[in-house]
């Protein structure tokens, strides 16, 4: 498999539920981000891995926790989320945290909260 | 603040030429990309520009002028695949990634 993979690709949970998104990148890259896109809005940068470690942290609520094992995957693992927090999931990877380079993005997970 | 505007919805008929514009107020500037976003799909590169000028990739041409904060991508000979969304984002001077929500494209027979 190539490219960027992500599951699940939907996903209903309530608010009580944990559930964890899955994000796997077969590019050989070294920096991984968490994105989320509202409907008509714009795409919001929630977390960022370059070499494993987690350079940031855009002020996202506690109830959305990342974890990077290696520098392939990554997972977003979710508890007692809010309506307000259904949208899709974009994981992306580029080769660094160059901010120059093309990052290369997953197929998104869409996350429905009751 | 920093913001990224692009229209929210175009509709251009196949075979035709469409301009999609961006305008961007940043704190700084260090370039700007062009993404394709089919429904249900992976957001997909398509440009990046930091000089002025025009450069052309095929069907698709992205323009930019810093001195007016404004870009375009030029899409000739539309095709129906390439009805998707078209995202706009500014790099800012602290190498953030300012994105737009998108222009929808529709292209119609």
């Amino acid at each position: 498999e190539t490219g960027v993979t992500q599951t699940p690709r939907h996903l209903v949970m309530g608010m009580t539920n944990k559930k964890s998104l899955k994000c796997e990148q077969h590019l050989g890259h070294n920096a991984m981000y968490w994105y989320k896109q509202s409907a008509k809005k714009p795409l919001e940068l929630m977390f960022v891995y370059n070499f494993k470690e987690q350079t940031e942290n855009n002020s996202v609520p506690s109830r959305f926790s990342p974890e990077c094992p290696n520098s392939s995957h990554l997972f977003l693992h979710l508890h007692t989320l809010q309506p307000e927090d259904s949208a899709l999931y974009l994981c992306a990877s580029s080769q660094d945290r160059d901010p120059y380079n093309e990052q290369f993005f997953g197929p998104g997970t869409r996350l429905t909260v009751l | 603040g920093q913001n990224i505007d692009q229209p929210t919805e175009m509709t251009a008929t196949e075979g035709a030429i469409v301009q999609i514009n961006c305008t961007y107020q940043t704190s700084g500037f260090n370039g700007l990309f062009w993404y394709q976003q089919h429904a249900g799909e992976a957001p997909t590169f398509l440009s990046y520009n930091v000089l002025d000028g025009l450069e052309e990739k095929g069907r698709f041409s992205s323009f930019l002028s810093r001195s007016k904060g404004y870009s375009y991508l030029l899409l000739k000979e539309l095709q129906m695949k390439d009805s998707a969304s078209y995202l706009c984002a500014a790099l800012d001077s602290n190498y953030q990634l300012i994105w737009g929500a998108g222009t929808k494209l529709i292209i119609k027979p």
